[in-house]
C-alpha cells in the first residue's frame, strides 16, 4: 500500500524549533519530487516546500523561506523538515505529499494524514 | 499565479447539481488538478490536467476548462460529497499560491 506518515508535530513556544518527518512506503520513494504543505485552523490549503528527488531543487513558500530547511534521505525512504524561528502564524496541520507528472502537469496524488504544529506560549 | 475559487461556500441538497468555478489570474493551460477535502481528513486527488477523472473517483464528478477558466461538476450531490473542495494549478514554478482557497460544499 502506498503510505505517507508524518510525525514530530506538537507544541513548541515562539521562536523554537521543530523536526518533522514523513515516512514513505509502498512505492519507490526516490523516483518522486515531495511537498510539504500546511493548513492553519480553519483555512486552506498552503504549499511550504517542495525538493525533487535528487534534493537538487528546492522550494520555499515566502512565508518560511530562511526559517525552514527540507531535506529528504532516498535511502531511508524518509522527507524532513526542519522548522526553526517558530511563529504563532506557523500554527497548522503539516502534510506531505507525493507529487507525480503526467506529461504537462502535475499532481499531489498521494497524501499523509498530517501533523499537528501548535506555536504558542 | 493567483487561483480563486467561486463560490467560497455552498449551500445544496443530496441529488442536486453543483458546480465550483476556479478561476487563474493567467493562463495555466490544462494544468489544473481538483482536490476534495473531507472534516479532519487529508485531500485526496479526484481531477487532474483539469478533466482527468483518478481512479476510484465517481463518475459524477467532471471537471472542464482551460486558459483561466475551469469548472468542476457534481451531477448528483450524495452524502458523502459534503466537503470542501480546493483546485490548485501546476503550470509553473515555484509553486506558490498553487491553491485555490477552497470552496465548502454543505447540506441545506
Amino acid at each position: 500500500e502506498v503510505q505517507l506518515v508524518e510525525s514530530g508535530g506538537g507544541l513548541v513556544q515562539p521562536g523554537g524549533s521543530l523536526r518533522l518527518s514523513c515516512a514513505a512506503s509502498g512505492f519507490i520513494f526516490s523516483n518522486f519530487d515531495m511537498n510539504w504543505v500546511r493548513q492553519a485552523p480553519g483555512k486552506g490549503l498552503q504549499f511550504v516546500s517542495y525538493i525533487s528527488k535528487k534534493s537538487s531543487t528546492i522550494y520555499y513558500a515566502d512565508s518560511v523561506k530562511g526559517r525552514f530547511t527540507v531535506s529528504r534521505d532516498n535511502a531511508e525512504n524518509s522527507l524532513t523538515l526542519q522548522m526553526n524561528s517558530l511563529r504563532d502564524d506557523d500554527t497548522a496541520i503539516y502534510y506531505c505529499a507525493r507529487e507525480s507528472f503526467g506529461g504537462t502537469y502535475s499532481t499531489f496524488d498521494v497524501w499523509g494524514r498530517g501533523t499537528l504544529v501548535t506555536v504558542s506560549s | 499565479i493567483q487561483m480563486t475559487q467561486s463560490p467560497s461556500s455552498l449551500s445544496a441538497s443530496v441529488g442536486d447539481r453543483v458546480t465550483i468555478t476556479c478561476r487563474a489570474s493567467q493562463t495555466v493551460g490544462r494544468s489544473l488538478n481538483w482536490y476534495q477535502q473531507r472534516p479532519g481528513r487529508a485531500p485526496i486527488l479526484l481531477i487532474s490536467a483539469s478533466s482527468l477523472l483518478q481512479s476510484g473517483v465517481p463518475s459524477r464528478f467532471s471537471g472542464s476548462g482551460s486558459g483561466t477558466e475551469f469548472t468542476l461538476t457534481i451531477s448528483s450531490l450524495q452524502p458523502e460529497d459534503f466537503a470542501t473542495y480546493y483546485c490548485q494549478h501546476s503550470y509553473n514554478t515555484p509553486p506558490e499560491n498553487t491553491f485555490g482557497q477552497g470552496t465548502k460544499l454543505e447540506i441545506k
